[in-house]
């Protein structure tokens, strides 16, 4: 499982609120990112970071943001919930030939 | 930017066939392409993956071809058995950063 681990795993929150997704990573990897994954689109990038304090945009950033302040965790935070963010979402970790590891995920649902 | 293409969407072979998943990509510069097997409720594994210096990689039951020529990359799958049903995604690397974009997925369902 390349050592990451996400949480919650599961969560149901109401429109609105904020709500922040750990993911943290046991083997010093320098790559991690942020996935979501809906019906039909596959799995599209929110954001990826490539050192502590180091982030950056993917395809489908709007409605989040990130934080990197240790190595080991990378923090994923909706700061005001909406429908249209129901989903699952994969935190993965990139080793350094470019292979991609992913977390077990974390559903959410927004009310 | 790098654009993915799957198909099919849904595929369904019977036990013992082969199966085939097919991908296009944009960006000519991209050199690494990898395939992912998601089963019901679980994480995307990585089962096998290709980089540009060669045409064909093969791991027992599975193979992966690419021509960079036409820009796409396949997934094949001989003799199929239960366990192969899942979704696969193909994706291809963003030149210049550490980045992949997938296709959109195939179901694969292998019927006994």
């Amino acid at each position: 499982d390349a050592g990451i681990t996400q949480s919650p795993r599961h969560k149901v929150t109401e429109t609105g609120t904020p709500v922040t997704l750990r993911c943290h990573q046991t083997e010093n990897h320098r790559y991690m990112y942020w996935y979501r994954q809906d019906p039909g689109h596959g799995l599209r990038l929110i954001h990826y970071s490539y050192g502590v304090k180091d982030t950056d945009k993917g395809e489908v950033s709007d409605g989040y943001s990130v934080s990197r302040s240790k190595t080991e965790d990378f923090l994923l935070t909706l700061e005001s919930a909406t429908s249209s963010q129901t989903s699952v979402y994969f935190c993965a970790i990139s080793t350094t030939t470019g292979e991609l590891f992913f977390g077990e995920g974390s559903r959410l649902t927004v009310l | 930017g790098e654009n993915v293409e799957q198909h099919p969407s849904t595929l369904s072979v019977q036990e013992g066939d082969s199966a085939v998943i097919k991908c296009t990509y944009s960006d000519s510069a991209s050199n690494y392409f990898p395939w992912y097997k998601q089963e019901l409720g679980k994480r995307p594994q990585l089962i096998i993956d290709i980089r540009s210096n060669v045409g064909e990689k093969k791991d027992q039951r599975i193979a992966v071809t690419l021509n960079k020529t036409a820009k796409h990359f396949s997934l094949h799958i001989t003799e199929t058995q239960p366990e192969d049903s899942a979704v696969y995604f193909c994706a291809a690397s963003i030149q210049g950063a550490q980045k992949l974009v997938f296709g959109q997925g195939t179901r694969l369902t292998i019927n006994p």
